[in-house]
């Protein structure tokens, strides 16, 4: 049964500390996606990758927030430096794009990040 | 823009009875429609989805229609379980874009007792 995995699932910082997460897509999917979800704002995309190319990451604090698809295995999600307004559940999520049509996103189990 | 428009919860049931959470969309294009489930502390599954008018998805006794003439997608269930307790999304794809993402709704959460 195939799935997304994330890592770390839980994450405490101190504002200003650098902070990485990481996804392992579906193999074969071409598109992935990393989601912020809060109680204020729900969920609000923050970036996503076709085929590991940066599609949008219009979504995503440019100054502090930096998304990459180094293989087709790994995707990663810093930010530097980490503010308290950061704290949130982030998800990744995977999917097969063809002919332009939305297939179904697989989600992962999301990480939970609390920067005090 | 595209929006999805969902009742607002939470919606508190008593085990067996009938469940209807509302979706109501806006698209510029024809998009797919989707109905994604989250349990506590997990991500998002994937419930149930349909792709033109008039489809049914349908998974686990939950159904929605593709209702195009309304712009609607209703959740329903003839009897709910307490296991059926979670917040469910409504979401539609953004295929007239070529980007193919996902637009969701703000969650309406399901307490059902029994």
């Amino acid at each position: 049964d195939a799935r997304v995995t994330q890592t770390p699932r839980h994450k405490v910082t101190e504002m200003g500390q650098e902070v990485t997460m990481r996804c392992q897509p579906i193999l074969g999917h071409n598109t992935v996606f990393w989601y912020r979800q809060t109680m204020m704002q729900g969920l609000e995309l923050l970036a996503y990758f076709r085929n590991r190319a940066p599609l949008d990451d219009s979504g995503m604090p440019k100054d502090r927030f930096s998304a990459e698809m180094p293989d087709a295995t790994l995707a990663t999600l810093k930010i530097q430096p980490s503010e308290p307004r950061d704290s949130a559940v982030y998800f990744c999520a995977s999917g097969l794009v063809m002919g332009g049509r939305t297939d179904t996103q697989y989600f992962g189990p999301g990480t939970r990040l609390t920067v005090l | 823009g595209d929006s999805v428009t969902q009742m607002e919860g939470p919606v508190t049931l008593s085990e067996e009875a009938f469940l209807t959470i509302n979706c109501t969309y806006t698209a510029t294009g024809y998009p797919s429609l989707f109905w994604y489930v989250q349990y506590p502390g997990e991500g998002l599954q994937l419930l149930l989805k349909a792709t033109k008018a008039d489809d049914k998805g349908s998974n686990k006794g939950f159904e929605a229609t593709y209702r195009k003439e309304t712009t609607s997608f209703h959740l329903e269930k003839g009897s709910v379980q307490v296991s059926d307790s979670a917040v469910y999304f409504c979401a539609l794809s953004d295929g007239g874009s070529g980007y193919s993402t996902l637009t969701f709704g703000k969650g309406t959460m399901l307490l059902v007792s029994p």
